[in-house]
Order: C-alpha cells, then structure tokens, then sequence
C-alpha cells in the first residue's frame, strides 16, 4: 500500500492569513486530487494534478505537484471562514489502482 | 448540488434490523464505490463496482452487503450491524477504473449518516 502522509493534521487560524497544507509519499502517483469536506457533507474535488511540477489555481487555492510526482501541496492566500473544512489529498498509483487518501488537514479560520 | 443522490441522510437502527442505503448517479459513470467515513477521519473503501461486477471487497463484513442493480443504482444493504458500525457512509462513482487517461476523479453523495443504537 502506498501511504500518503498529509501534514498538518490541523490548523487554526485567522480570517486573512496563509496556509499551506502538504501531501507526501514515497512512492509515485500518476495522478494526485485534492478534496475538501465541509461536516455533513460528503467531499467535494477541488483539483486534479497529472503533470510532474504541475502548478494550479482555483481563485485564492494555489496547487503544486512535485517534480517526482511524489509529494503535493495546498496554499490558500487570504483565507477566509468559508475555507474552513476537512481537506484530503489522494492519490491514484496508476489507471489500474484504487484512490490512496491521506489523512485529512482539518482547516479551521476564524473571522 | 451534488450529482450523486444518496438515502436516507440520516438512519438510526437497532442490532437487529435490516436496513438498506441508496446511491443514484447519472454522469454515466461505469464505476461506483462506497466508502465508510468516522468523524475527523478519511473516507475508507468498503466496496467498488466496475460496468455493474462487485470488483474490489475491501475484506468487508457480510452483515454489510452491496448490490448494483444497474449502471446509475448502488444500495447497500445492512443486517445486524454492531454500533461501532456507527459511521457516515459515503457513496462515490467516477469514470470506470482503467479507462485511458482517467485519473479517477470520484464525485461523493453528501452520504448517509447511521446510527446503531
């Protein structure tokens, strides 16, 4: 099994600061996704990244994806309270394997 | 609004009864999973079905049974469960696994919490 290492495990800050959450392995994906979870709900993709040093943006949420396929990280800038949530990276091995997810940053931003 | 419809939202039931959750896509997905999620937890794979075959059985209990009556359908039927049971159960489907170029982006109902008192 592939382990996807995701660090922190929780942040607490503050309306208008940065954040940046960070997804590791080991080993290889061939494609890493990024999810948020608001409680109650069920998980919402946000990204999906392929390409070795691929970087995406979704509005204020900056995605990278390392040069070795390997390793990904989340930046949000200016985080606001409607950013609070559960955010999960998780990775595919390969077409074939089955979603590795890591084990959740829980975001918390206070106004 | 999730294109991933599950039912109930919420199920409470005792040890003894029998119960099903049900899941309905129609993005054509060939692919349809259920995971069991606890709180502050990722969501762990229970069951995937692939064009409609039960693929992958995550060692899963037998009180704990899947059924794909068609391509959009996924239930999920329960039967003396134990309240460690206890969990929101999350259905996803995405493209089938293996298709070329798929990166196996999953879409998550909003799930079904339960109870097992």
């Amino acid at each position: 099994t592939q382990l996807l290492e995701q660090s922190p495990q929780f942040l607490s800050i503050q309306e208008g600061e940065n954040l940046t959450v960070y997804c590791n392995s080991s080993s290889v994906f061939s494609s890493l996704q990024w999810y948020r979870q608001e409680p109650g709900e069920g998980p919402v993709l946000l990204v999906t990244v392929v390409t070795g040093g691929e970087v995406k943006k979704l509005k204020r949420l900056t995605f990278q994806f390392g040069d070795a396929r390997k390793d990904s990280s989340l930046h949000i800038t200016a985080a606001q309270p409607g950013d609070t949530g559960l955010y999960l990276c998780a990775g595919a091995p390969d077409s074939w394997g089955k979603l590795q997810f890591g084990a959740g940053t829980q975001v918390v931003v206070t106004p | 609004d999730t294109e991933v419809t599950q039912t109930p939202k919420h199920l409470v039931m005792g040890m003894t009864n029998k119960k099903s959750l049900k899941c309905e896509q129609h993005m054509g997905h060939r692919a349809m999973y259920w995971y069991k999620q606890k709180a502050k937890k990722p969501p762990e794979l229970m069951f995937v079905y692939s064009y409609e075959k039960l693929s992958i059985n995550e060692s899963v209990p037998s009180r704990f049974s899947p059924e794909c009556p068609n391509s959009s359908l996924l239930n999920l039927h329960l039967h003396a469960l134990q309240p460690e049971d206890s969990a929101l159960y999350l259905c996803a489907s995405s493209q089938a696994p293996g298709l070329a170029g798929g990166t196996g982006e999953l879409f998550f109902g909003e799930g079904s919490r339960l109870t097992v008192l």
